[in-house]
C-alpha cells in the first residue's frame, strides 16, 4: 500500500518568500503524481501533473519536480502571495488509484 | 455552473440511518470516484467507476455502496450510518484519455451522531 508523507505539516511565511513543500512516497512504481490545492470548506483544485516520464512541470510561479527512484516530489512556490494560503496535497497514482498525503497547510502573511 | 456538483453539501444524521450522497458531472468524463477526508489521514478512496457497468472497491469500501445510474451520476450510500463515518466526502471525475487528471466536487460534510 502506498504511503504518502508531506513535510512540513504547516508553514507560515511572510509575503514574497520563495518556499518548498515536500512529498515522499513509499512505492516508486507510480504512473503520475499530481499536486492539488485545497481551500477551507472547498474541494481540491489541480495545480500540476507530472507524468512518470517527466522530471518537472511548471505553471506560473509554481514548479513541481519528481524523483521516482527516491520516492520524492517537491512543489516550489516563488514570490509567495497571501492568496497562496491554502492546504497543498500531493497524490501519486499507482494502479488507477491516487493516494493522498495529509497536506501542508500554508499561510502567507501580508 | 460547477462541472462537478455534490448534494447535499452538509448533512447531520443519526446512527443507523440510511444516507445517500449524490454526485453529478457535466464534464462528459467516464470515470468517477468517491473519497473521504479525515483530519490527519488525508483523502482515501472508497469506490471508483470507469463506466456505467464498471464498479470497483477502493481502499476503504466497507460500510459503503455505490450506484452509477448514468455516465454523469454516481451516488454513494451508507446503509446504516455509524459515527466513525463522520467525514468530508468528495466526488471526483477523470477522462479515459487523461485518467490521471482528476477534477473534484466541492464536498459533502457528513456528521453521524
Amino acid at each position: 500500500k502506498q504511503e504518502v508523507t508531506q513535510i512540513p505539516a504547516a508553514l507560515s511565511v511572510p509575503e514574497g518568500e520563495n518556499l518548498v513543500l515536500n512529498c515522499s512516497f513509499t512505492d516508486s512504481a507510480i504512473y503520475n503524481l499530481q499536486w492539488f490545492r485545497q481551500d477551507p470548506g472547498k474541494g481540491l483544485t489541480s495545480l500540476l501533473l507530472i507524468q512518470s516520464s517527466q522530471r518537472e512541470q511548471t505553471s506560473g510561479r509554481l514548479n513541481a519536480s519528481l524523483d521516482k527512484s527516491s520516492g520524492r516530489s517537491t512543489l516550489y512556490i516563488a514570490a509567495s502571495q497571501p492568496g497562496d494560503s491554502a492546504t497543498y496535497l500531493c497524490a501519486p497514482e499507482t494502479g488507477n488509484q491516487f493516494y493522498f498525503g495529509t497536506g501542508t497547510s500554508l499561510t502567507v502573511i501580508p | 455552473d460547477a462541472d462537478v456538483t455534490q448534494t447535499p453539501r452538509n448533512r447531520i444524521t443519526k446512527t443507523g440511518k440510511r444516507i445517500m450522497l449524490e454526485c453529478s458531472q457535466t464534464k462528459g468524463h467516464d470515470r468517477m470516484y468517491w473519497y473521504r477526508q479525515d483530519p490527519g489521514l488525508g483523502l482515501r478512496l472508497i469506490y471508483y467507476s470507469f463506466d456505467v457497468k464498471d464498479i470497483n472497491k477502493g481502499e476503504i469500501s466497507d460500510g459503503y455502496s455505490v450506484s452509477r445510474q448514468a455516465q454523469a451520476k454516481f451516488s454513494l450510500s451508507l446503509e446504516s450510518a455509524i459515527p466513525n463515518q463522520t467525514a468530508l466526502y468528495f466526488c471526483a471525475t477523470s477522462d479515459w484519455d487523461h485518467p490521471y487528471e482528476q477534477f473534484f466536487g466541492p464536498g459533502t460534510r457528513l456528521t453521524v451522531l
